[in-house]
């Protein structure tokens, strides 16, 4: 079963620190995609990063970065220099083809 | 480009009503999700189009549901009969897919709100 964990259910980090939150991955698949994705409060689903399963090195995207490790099925996403718009939900998915999301990380900054 | 659009964006209805949804995919592309959003939780796949064939339902996707894209464009999710259960944040999302790989980026509507009372 293709399955997305996130064992956070809610983070918090002050305004200009950095946070870094974790999503593991069950598949048997060798090519695939991997997103974290952003949706605030009553808000559209925003993708934030992307990332090819085929390429090692690492995708970034201006203050978001994320350490994709294929063999440990491990994909976390740190954000840098963290501001108050950053507040939302954040969910790890896994696409071959349809977006399987994990359980989302409720993420706080605080000013 | 104007993005995946949806409409209505809330729907309020009595229990046993018939309801649909309707979405429009961004344009060049060929592939058409629905997902189900509960509050709290993250959103759960219920059916894909690829052009107008529908390639996959999920079990989730009870008998009262139906989804259409007749001409491969926009797309139809009708519930028949609404239970109290079937409230919650329905997603559309579309992306393309060359056939030879993987599909690209999924992206999202804004979606429609359904609350069954």
């Amino acid at each position: 079963a293709q399955t997305v964990t996130q064992s956070q259910p809610e983070m918090s980090v002050q305004e200009a620190e950095t946070v870094t939150l974790s999503c593991t991955y069950d598949t048997s698949e060798s090519d695939y995609y991997l997103f974290w994705y952003k949706q605030p409060p009553s808000r559209q689903m925003i993708l934030v990063i992307r990332q090819e399963a085929y390429k090692q090195q690492n995708a970034t995207e201006n203050r978001f970065s994320v350490n994709f490790q294929k063999a440990a099925k491990s994909f976390s996403l740190k954000i840098s220099d963290s501001q108050l718009g950053d507040a939302a939900m954040y969910f790890c998915a896994y696409a071959p083809d349809k977006v399987i999301f994990g359980p989302g990380t409720s993420l706080s900054v605080i000013p | 480009d104007t993005g995946v659009s949806q409409d209505p964006r809330h729907k309020i209805t009595k229990r046993g009503q018939n309801v649909t949804f309707r979405c429009d995919p961004i344009s060049e592309h060929n592939r058409l999700y629905w997902y189900r959003q509960t509050l709290g939780q993250g959103p759960e796949f219920l059916t894909y189009f690829q052009n107008e064939a529908q390639l996959e339902k999920s079990r989730l996707l009870s008998d009262r549901f139906s989804a259409e894209r007749p001409k491969g464009s926009f797309s139809t999710l009708e519930i028949q009969r609404t239970e109290q259960g079937d409230s919650a944040m329905y997603l559309c999302a579309s992306s393309y897919c060359p056939g030879t790989s993987v599909c690209e980026t999924q992206y999202f509507g804004p979606g429609t709100r359904l609350l069954v009372l």
